[in-house]
């Protein structure tokens, strides 16, 4: 089984600046992760996904996200957030061998102007 | 551009009712699934089915069942309401052949039970 640990619950920040939103996760076996975004009154929409290779991952909206094995972390960063990106955030894994998503609680990042 | 359509984005129910949410793909996917959604406990998998007639429980089944009995449509069904059910239900889809397939949503449906 997999457990995800969002460490922030809501993110303000200024528009312009850069953002690090944090996703640890406990696992026992190899697994697949992902972040999702949710924007007011929509459904979630993939942002990117980490399955092999390079730890640095590159998704839509100029997001970005980092594996670290020892560490397990895959944390999201933008270096400038636009009031647009103004949503909640869920960070998932899923085993290699798996059938389920587990998703974290969700960071609600909030981009002031 | 693809779609997952919930047959409601607000339902108000009564204590002791039974509740159907629909959902319907248009992707051909093989693989749908029912999520609940709370505030800080993220969303959490009732029940998904990955074929026709098929399904399995996920992390908190109880007090829910599914159908699904055509491919491009899935079904939740509480079978008498409860006020611990209220709560953002949100219906997913995804192709077959990977695990790590996107998930493509729905806008959800808002439940509140009185």
């Amino acid at each position: 089984a997999q457990s995800v640990t969002q460490l922030d619950s809501q993110v303000p920040v200024f528009e312009e600046a850069p953002v690090e939103l944090r996703c640890n996760y406990s696992s026992s076996v190899s697994v697949y992760l992902f972040w999702y975004v949710q924007y007011p009154n929509q459904g979630l929409q993939l942002l990117l996904k980490y399955l092999s290779g390079s730890t640095l991952v590159k998704g839509i909206n100029g997001f970005e996200a980092e594996f670290n094995k020892s560490q397990t972390s895959f944390h999201l960063r933008k270096p400038s957030v636009h009031i647009s990106d103004t949503a909640e955030y869920f960070c998932a894994v899923i085993g290699r061998a798996g059938n389920m998503l587990t998703f974290g609680g969700g960071t609600r990042l909030m981009v002031k102007p | 551009d693809v779609k997952v359509t919930q047959s409601s984005r607000y339902l108000v129910k009564r204590t002791g009712e039974k509740v159907f949410l629909e959902c319907v793909q248009d992707m051909d996917h093989e693989n749908m699934f029912w999520y609940r959604q709370d505030p800080g406990l993220g969303l959490r998998l009732i029940y998904f089915s990955y074929d026709v007639k098929m399904k399995e429980k996920g992390d908190i089944p109880e007090g829910y069942s599914v159908s699904r009995e055509k491919k491009e449509r899935f079904s939740l069904i509480l079978e008498s309401a409860s006020t611990n059910q209220t709560s953002m239900y949100l219906c997913a889809s995804s192709g077959a052949g990977a695990t790590y397939n996107e998930q493509f949503f729905g806008p959800g449906t808002r439940l509140t039970v009185l």
